[in-house]
């Protein structure tokens, strides 16, 4: 069974940083792209970055560039995205899943809440 | 960025009847050199992620139902659930990926009338 697991949410201050983990298992990581997607408290989905199987190609949606770095480690079967200088706005669940065109396999999300 | 915009933001539907969200993109999202439209649909029950219903704008993904259908081109879609049932009561997205960011639509809200 494909399966990703996200960890590492939690509660920060403004300004903070988080680095979130997600462990795959299931299928060939190692040859996915992989996503970040985020849900901020009853709102939409929001497409937050990508990184391809090598680690080579990175995109980010603008409101988080120069913050958030996405990164993996094919050994580990781990995807991973740090999070600098955090703003209320960045509180949400956060979401992995595999692919860059759609997204066929999901996490059930961390939780990230940015509070003053 | 394209942005993407769903019709109607919420709709409520009689079980057993058809029920119809719409999805239009900003700017064509069909890729002309192999006439793929990039354009996926999901399906979000409270408390769940998101689960792909739909990938190149008319593929069933695996274990989806037949009463999903997915159509359109270009910049206007449609999801289609043929004959609605209880368990479909969810928040439906579409998203495209023709271009970076990939975005998403608003969100339908489907209910049982």
């Amino acid at each position: 069974e494909m399966q990703l697991v996200e960890s590492g949410g939690g509660l920060v201050q403004p300004g903070g940083s988080l680095r979130l983990s997600c462990a795959a298992s299931g299928f060939s990581f190692s040859t996915s792209w992989m996503t970040w997607v985020r849900q901020a408290p009853g709102k939409g989905l929001e497409w937050v970055a990508n990184i391809n199987q090598g680690g080579s190609e990175k995109y980010y949606v603008d409101s988080v560039k120069g913050r958030f770095t996405i990164s993996r480690d094919n050994a580990k079967n781990s995807l991973y995205l740090q999070m600098n200088s955090l703003r209320a706005e960045d509180t949400a669940v956060y979401y992995c899943a595999r692919g860059h065109y759609d997204m066929g396999v999901w996490g059930q999300g961390t939780t990230v809440t940015v509070y003053s | 960025d394209i942005v993407m915009t769903q019709s109607p933001d919420s709709l409520a539907v009689s079980l057993g009847e058809r029920a119809t969200i719409n999805c239009k993109s900003s700017q064509s999202v069909l890729y002309s050199s192999n006439n793929r439209n990039y354009l996926a649909w999901y399906q979000q029950k409270p408390g769940q992620p998101p689960k792909l219903l739909v990938n190149w704008a008319s593929t069933r993904a695996s274990g989806v139902p037949e009463r999903f259908s997915g159509s359109g081109s270009g910049t206007d879609f449609t999801l289609t659930i043929s004959s609605l049932q209880a368990e479909d009561v969810a928040v439906y997205y579409c998203q495209q990926y023709y271009d970076w960011p990939r975005t998403f639509g608003q969100g339908s809200r489907l209910d049982i009338e």
